[in-house]
């Protein structure tokens, strides 16, 4: 059972800029949901997808976009890139049965730095 | 709106040491609570996972219980060990789709 796979592992950006990053979920999971963690910060929630459309979206404004496919992988959007943008994204699978979503399993974040 | 508090944040302790990471909820109507490990720059990885039902769950050294009416948990270590060394977080969900609500987490350092 592979586990998720989050790349690239790093990047840098100029401000304006747009970035995608992308996920492979755990076998066996559909739902894929996304965190933003600032430097000394708990992860701050993004969205989630599940069955190819966002069910969930926390406090971010619309040039953060994302997609999952039917394998249950997924990328993340950002545009027009601004320097708070400066984070690890974290993505993590889930399965989710009816509305509920399970137990949450990590990747190891790609580090976007925008200068 | 669902808020997350870890005290301390930050804990320093000779190996050895039996220590309690704590964590509190605004809103006791949470589906499960996760505990978490982060080494530094990297992904997490999940220790413990309580359901709302629960009181408890234990895994080797590691103990977390969950107090939902009044908002806490507590994360034991036993016999801490140098490579306990990292940071802990604490995360509520409430069962949907509106992901995790997490703590700003607590650095631990264990000292050889």
């Amino acid at each position: 059972e592979t586990g998720v796979t989050q790349s690239p592992t790093h990047l840098i950006k100029t401000r304006g800029q747009q970035v995608t990053l992308r996920c492979s979920s755990q076998s066996g999971h559909n739902t894929v949901s996304w965190y933003q963690q600032a430097l000394g910060q708990g992860p701050q929630f993004i969205f989630q997808y599940y069955r190819e459309e966002e069910n969930g979206r926390g406090n971010f404004p619309p040039r953060f976009s994302g997609l999952q496919f039917p394998n249950y992988s997924s990328e993340l959007n950002v545009n027009a890139l601004e320097l708070d943008d400066s984070a690890l994204y974290l993505c993590a699978s889930s399965h989710q049965r009816g509305s509920i979503t399970g137990e949450l399993f990590f990747g190891e974040g790609s580090r976007l730095t925008v200068l | 709106k669902q808020e997350v508090t870890q005290i301390p944040a930050a804990l320093s302790v000779p190996e050895g040491e039996n220590l309690v990471l704590n964590c509190s909820f605004t809103d006791s109507a949470i589906y499960n609570l996760q505990w978490f490990r982060q080494d530094p720059g990297k992904g997490l990885t999940s220790l413990l996972l309580i359901q709302s039902s629960q009181r408890e769950q234990t895994s080797g050294r590691l103990n977390a219980s969950l107090d939902k009416s009044s908002g806490r948990s507590t994360l034991y270590i036993a016999a801490s060990q140098p490579g306990d060394s990292a940071t802990y977080l604490c995360a509520v969900s409430g069962g949907g789709a509106d992901g995790l609500t997490f703590g700003k987490g607590t650095h631990l350092i264990i000292q050889p």
